[in-house]
This record gives structure tokens, C-alpha cells and sequence, in this order.
């Protein structure tokens, strides 16, 4: 299967700050990744879709000034959290699909946010 | 929604088994679903998937049986292994978009 590495695996930070995280595709092209949010023993919740070069699109009731999505290139994508709280602390995952092998979605290893 | 009596949050079996995972999807316009296992700590890893022109799927030890009837999905897991354990989730998408909707998850647990 695709290769999708996300980084950083684990971050704490102090209330405020702001927290980047990358998604990369390593040995193919996504013309499509996904961000994901996920509470303990719960399902994925689905943030937002970017698409290379355009605008991300947002889900419903997730605030696109707290959660900015850049898509820059059809390997890259990030996730920063502006101004970090206690309640953004969560498990982030993206995801890449190529576009043209049905809707697979390959998943990076995720991110743990702890927000101090 | 959710068939009430379907969805096991755990299933626990012994090793040499077969499981059945079971899953009931939500938007009959959905057309194509994938199974995914999640480790703790780990991003999802892709199984098996299945278009909805099928109605069964093999792969290496599993098996995906769809019933578009019902709304139903089940993976079916060959001799269980210890390595096996793990949260399995369904995933559901149309053909308008790429986003999948992810089920609640089962939690699988292989005994020796």
C-alpha cells in the first residue's frame, strides 16, 4: 500500500501556542488528503478536505481560523492549531488518496496533541 | 443509523477462530465501503474495500460480505491471530465525493 508519514507523532505544548502538523504522501501523488480528529475509544471525525492548490473545505461546526489547512503541493499538507487550549488536545490523522484508484484512503500514524 | 443489536463495540475470540466484525451503514446512496484496523496509537491501516456492485470480496484471510438490502457490511477474519487485535472500522463513501464517514468501531481482542 501508499506510504503516508505524518509528523510530528506526538507534541505538548503550553495553552496559546500554535502547533503545525505535516502529512506527507512519500510514494505517490494525493490530489486529495483528509484531516481527521479522533477522541479516545471514539471514531474519526472528518475536519476538512484540502485539495492541492485550492481552499480546504470544511466540516461543519470546525472552525477554519483555529484549524488552517495549507495543501501546497500534491505530496504536502499541514494542520496548524492556532492558540492551542486544553480542549483541542486530541489524536489528529491524515489522510491521502490518489484520486483515480477508487476512494482509498491511506492514513498517516497520527499526531497526539497534548495541550498544558 | 445505527441497527440497534448489529454493532459489537468488543468482540473477543479465541486464537484459531474466525471472526465476524459486523457493520451497519447509514446513506444507501453510499456505494463504496472499506474496512480499516486500527492499533492503539496508530492511524488507520486499509484491509479490504468493496464497490457496491458486489456483494463479496476476498483478500488474504478476510472476507467482506455487503448486503445493500439491509445496509449491512461484515469482515470476516480467517484463524484469528494474537496479532489480529485491534479497533475495525467500516468506512462508507458515494461516488459524488471522496470523504468517507467512518462507522463507531469494534474492538477485537485474540486470546491464545
Amino acid at each position: 500500500g501508499a506510504v503516508v508519514s505524518q509528523h510530528p507523532s506526538r507534541v505538548i505544548c503550553k495553552s496559546g501556542t500554535s502547533v503545525k502538523i505535516e502529512c506527507r504522501s512519500l510514494d505517490f501523488q494525493a490530489t486529495t488528503m483528509f484531516w481527521y480528529r479522533q477522541f479516545p475509544k471514539k471514531s474519526l471525525m472528518l475536519m476538512a478536505t484540502s485539495n492541492e492548490g485550492s481552499k480546504a473545505t470544511y466540516e461543519q461546526g470546525v472552525e477554519k481560523d483555529k484549524f488552517l489547512i495549507n495543501h501546497a503541493s500534491l505530496t504536502l499538507s499541514t494542520l496548524t492549531v492556532t492558540s492551542a487550549h486544553p480542549e483541542d488536545s486530541s489524536f489528529y490523522i491524515c489522510s491521502a488518496s490518489r484520486g483515480y484508484r477508487g476512494n482509498i484512503q491511506y492514513f498517516g500514524a497520527g499526531t497526539r496533541l497534548s495541550v498544558l | 443509523g445505527e441497527s440497534v443489536g448489529l454493532h459489537l463495540p468488543t468482540l473477543s475470540v479465541q486464537e484459531g477462530d474466525n471472526s465476524i466484525i459486523n457493520c451497519a451503514y447509514s446513506n444507501s446512496a453510499s456505494d463504496y465501503f472499506i474496512w480499516y484496523k486500527q492499533e492503539s496509537g496508530k492511524g488507520p491501516q486499509f484491509i479490504i474495500d468493496i464497490r457496491s456492485n458486489m456483494d463479496k470480496r476476498q483478500g488474504q484471510r478476510v472476507t467482506v460480505l455487503l448486503n445493500k438490502t439491509v445496509k449491512h457490511l461484515s469482515l470476516q477474519i480467517a484463524a484469528t491471530q494474537p496479532g489480529d487485535s485491534a479497533v475495525y472500522f467500516c468506512a462508507e463513501s458515494n461516488q459524488a465525493g471522496t470523504a468517507l464517514i467512518f462507522g463507531k468501531g469494534t474492538t477485537l481482542s485474540v486470546s491464545s
